[in-house]
């Protein structure tokens, strides 16, 4: 159980178009995604919680207009990077909370990594 | 806000040895530790978690990790590597009321000498 899924699982895009990630919970639902972003040697770091049925809340220094994100159902997240540019490129991870309460746990996805020229 | 310490950036161990990877935080209220696994091409994996009780937690793969809320930490330990435990080793808190963000530490990269 507790399966996360992320499509494409890489993309390569020219500079200046927009490309959409997709976050998916399999075998649950899930009221809280979050998208994060990885660096080569490096850790994880939170870029948002996107949220069901509201708007995400963006980590301070994420530009949220340019990292779009949209949870439109309780099993899948999207995240846009409108008007990629080379520093774009990255590896970029979503996780979706299992469980409730105290118990809640973070499932991650495969990750997608992106390339702009 | 809380934040996770590893000190090891890189451990090199034969095959057979015993591991211990370290993991401090900074939080002086109640926390919920856990340890993620991410192998060479692959997602990060969780190997063990702790919410309350028993301070010794086991995961999978012969993994275990203890609590020590007198020395915020949660190492992670295995009483005998295999080549197949080569990865990087990711500890996290999150806050155990509300917030329910994860904090991750700067990773260790695990490399087993066959």
């Amino acid at each position: 159980g507790a399966v996360v899924s992320q499509h494409p699982s890489w993309v390569i895009c020219k500079s200046g178009t927009s490309v959409k990630i997709e976050c998916r919970s399999l075998d649950f639902q899930a009221t809280t995604m979050f998208w994060y972003r990885q660096f080569p040697k490096q850790s994880l770091m939170l870029m948002a919680t996107s949220n069901e049925g509201s708007k995400a809340t963006y980590e301070q220094g994420v530009e949220k207009d340019k990292f779009l994100i949209n949870h439109a159902s309780l099993t899948l997240s999207t995240l846009t990077v409108t008007s990629a540019h080379p520093e774009d490129s990255s590896f970029y991870i979503c996780s979706a909370n299992s469980g409730t309460g105290i118990q809640e746990t973070q499932y991650f996805g495969p990750g997608t990594r992106l390339l702009v020229l | 806000a809380q934040s996770v310490s590893q000190h090891n950036h890189h451990v090199i161990l034969s095959e057979a040895a015993s591991l211990e990877l370290g993991c401090n935080y900074s939080y002086g209220g109640t926390v919920n530790l856990f340890w993620y696994v991410q192998y060479p091409g692959q997602h990060l994996q969780l190997l063990l978690k702790y919410f309350s009780g028993d301070p010794l937690v086991k995961g999978i793969k012969g993994f275990e990790a203890e609590f020590i809320k007198s020395k915020f930490s949660f190492n992670l330990r295995k009483p005998s590597v295999q080549w197949s435990d080569t990865a990087e080793y990711f500890c996290a808190v999150k806050l155990h009321f509300g917030n329910e963000k994860l904090t991750f530490g700067t990773g260790t990269r695990l490399t087993i000498i066959p």
